[in-house]
């Protein structure tokens, strides 16, 4: 159980190009999800928190009008990367917390993003 | 902001031996958790251990926590070749602050 599907896996795209990723809890509800940025052979840093059914919060110099994240259901956040350039290119990771679980409990994460902008 | 940092380690093992690696943090915390991720893949969740535990088993993983030193172990037993991945530490602190902060990483390789 517990299974977090995200999509694309990978996307190439020219720069000025929006991009979405979208982050599923296939068999579980998840009124909050979080959307991480990994760079080669680096940690995961946290971009935001998708709460379902209010605004995201975004960690510091995390540009909101560039990372758009909607939480419209308790199975779906999505990330939307607007006019996206090079710089943008990195692994984007999505994880979810059960509706069930405290909030302490461990993450369920997808298996990753990789946007590569032209 | 990171709290949990690894000692940046890259470890090439040969199967059948044991693999320790070191996580430490900053502040004080609910509960450190351990997490593989395969090359270009997502993380898995590994074991969690409470501020109040101080060794923890599951299969071949065995996680120390010393909250006096802000640092945890984890050791891998008789590793084997799909053990290779990166292993992150991440950390909940404790004061109602429930997002992951994730360390560094260690590269593992087993060679078989």
């Amino acid at each position: 159980g517990a299974v977090v599907s995200q999509h694309p896996s990978r996307v190439i795209c020219k720069s000025g190009t929006s991009v979405k990723i979208e982050c599923r809890s296939l068999d579980f509800q998840a009124t909050t999800m979080f959307w991480y940025r990994q760079f080669p052979k680096q940690s995961l840093m946290l971009m935001a928190t998708s709460n379902e059914g209010s605004k995201a919060t975004y960690e510091q110099g995390v540009e909101k009008d560039k990372f758009l994240i909607n939480h419209a259901s308790l199975t779906l956040s999505t990330l939307t990367v607007t006019s996206a350039h090079p710089e943008d290119s990195s692994f984007y990771i999505c994880s979810a917390r059960a509706l069930r679980d405290r909030p302490d409990q461990p993450q369920h994460f997808g298996d990753g993003t990789r946007l590569s902008i032209l | 902001s990171q709290q949990g940092e690894e000692d940046p380690q890259a470890l090439s093992i040969q199967e059948g031996e044991n693999a320790t690696m070191n996580c430490s943090y900053k502040t004080s915390i609910n509960n450190l958790q351990w997490y593989r991720q395969n090359s270009g893949r997502g993380l898995v969740h590994l074991i969690l251990i409470r501020s109040n535990e101080r060794e923890k088993h599951s299969g071949r993983l065995r996680v120390t926590l010393d909250t006096s030193k802000k640092s945890s172990s984890l050791l891998i037993t008789a590793s084997r070749a799909a053990d290779t991945a990166s292993y992150f530490c991440a950390t909940i602190d404790l004061y109602g602050n429930n997002r992951l902060a994730f360390g560094k990483g260690n590269q593992v390789v087993v060679i078989p």
